[in-house]
């Protein structure tokens, strides 16, 4: 079995500070792990993913995510927020079959 | 290249009646997607085809039906629908590598908003 936790329902950040949404994830095997961003009343839009390699991704919209394999976890950071980066933030686990496990999801608020 | 589309947009339903969900992508992917989304709780996956002539229950199945009708378009169809399928669906697509598999991309169309009264 698979399974992703987002543990914070909302994140609160003031513009020009930096951005942390967390995720720790479960999984039997090599973990293949995936940000999405969804904006009010759109799709999911892809981030970033890890596959294998080093350890920090680097992703769209200046988005990157470490991989720390020892605390099973995959957190998303942006160095600088922006008030466009509020949105709904998912994280989604998949071994090696089709399923791709999503987190609950995260709502990110950036003030201005 | 539109990518994934997803028809209608908006859909209300009476208990009982049946709908087909449509779904097309433009960029030659293998497999298909149908997911619902639901506050709280991520999405989940309710059929995929990893190819097409190829379908397969996803986590929550009951209550619906697909067809993978060419390379390009996969339906999702409610036969009776329910108060409980009232929910956001979203069709997705990726190229799924035979060999290192789990490791593709899915990309998400824009959505169903369905609501059954």
């Amino acid at each position: 079995a698979q399974s992703v936790a987002q543990p914070e329902d909302q994140v609160n950040v003031a513009e020009g500070n930096p951005l942390t949404v967390k995720c720790t994830y479960s999984v039997s095997g090599n973990p293949y792990l995936f940000w999405y961003v969804q904006y009010p009343n759109r799709g999911l839009q892809f981030l970033l993913k890890y596959i294998t390699g080093d350890n920090l991704v680097k992703g769209s919209y200046g988005f990157e995510a470490e991989f720390n394999k020892s605390q099973t976890s995959f957190h998303l950071k942006k160095p600088s927020a922006l008030v466009s980066d509020s949105a709904l933030y998912f994280c989604a686990v998949r071994a090696n079959d089709y399923k791709l496990s999503f987190g609950a999801g995260t709502t990110v608020t950036v003030r201005a | 290249n539109a990518g994934v589309t997803q028809t209608p947009k908006f859909q209300v339903l009476k208990t009982g009646q049946s709908m087909t969900l449509q779904c097309a992508q433009d960029m030659n992917h293998n497999s298909m997607y149908w997911y619902r989304q639901d506050p709280g709780m991520g999405l989940r996956l309710i059929y995929y085809s990893a190819s097409e002539g190829t379908t397969d229950k996803g986590e929550v199945p009951n209550g619906y039906n697909v067809s993978r009708l060419n390379k390009r378009e996969f339906s999702l169809r409610l036969e009776s629908a329910a108060p409980s399928q009232t929910s956001v669906y979203f069709c997705a697509s990726s190229f799924r590598d035979r060999v290192i598999s789990g490791t593709d991309t899915q990309y998400f169309g824009p959505g169903t908003r369905l609501t059954v009264l």
